[in-house]
């Protein structure tokens, strides 16, 4: 079976810097997904791990740690249009599914 | 541009009929899915497909079935619409390290 847990909900200000944090427990492990997903909207990819370490792009970096079962999104230098969810997703490595959490939203205020 | 197509974008259907939602890609992507999203449940798994004429039941098959005739198309039918299945469908493809949504159907059935 496969569990993936993020908080609910933050508020972070214009110009901050955020974490989002993802924990897996999982029978397989082959590779980890961020999306951003706006109100209405569909998903958009962000970022892929399937290494430990950090991945940077741009103002989104995405961390995993294998061991801890753990990863990290971390936005920089906010904006508004920031303000989405955040979704989370671990793909198995032994039917390819992907299997997502419940998503973080994260506002962000002036 | 990587292109993930939904037929419609919102549909509205009577209980009891049968109901097509079409997706295709672009991208020559071997692995397909279809979610669907409800609030406070996240993202759940209908079906997906791993190649031509493969199917494999998702997390909550029932009332659903697919059908990939061809690799670019991957196809959702709901049998017997009811109005438990009123939800945002999202048809989703995977390649080895990047994964897309297409831009989503909101279904509703009255």
């Amino acid at each position: 079976g496969q569990n993936i847990d993020q908080p609910t909900e933050m508020t972070a200000t214009e110009g901050a810097i955020v974490q989002i944090n993802c924990t897996y427990q999982t029978s397989g492990f082959n590779g980890l997904f961020w999306y951003q997903q706006h109100a209405g909207e569909a998903p958009t990819f962000l970022s892929y791990n399937v290494l430990d370490g950090l991945e940077e792009k741009g103002r989104f970096s995405s961390f995993l740690s294998r061991s801890k079962g753990y990863s990290y999104l971390l936005l920089k230098e906010l904006q508004m249009k920031d303000s989405a969810s955040y979704l989370c997703a671990v793909r198995d490595d032994g039917n390819n599914r992907l299997a997502f959490g419940k998503g973080n939203q994260v506002v962000v205020i002036p | 541009d990587v292109k993930v197509t939904q037929s419609s974008r919102y549909l509205v259907k009577r209980t009891g009929e049968k109901v097509f939602l079409e997706c295709v890609q672009d991208m020559d992507h071997e692995n397909m899915f279809w979610y669907r999203q409800d609030p406070g449940l996240g993202l759940r798994l209908i079906y997906f497909s791993y190649d031509v004429k493969m199917k494999e039941k998702g997390d909550i098959p029932e009332g659903y079935s697919v059908s990939r005739e061809k690799k670019e198309r991957f196809s959702l039918i709901l049998e017997s619409a009811s109005t438990n299945q009123t939800s945002m469908y999202l048809c989703a493809t995977e390649g080895q390290t990047e994964a897309f949504f297409g831009q989503g159907t909101r279904l509703t059935v009255v």
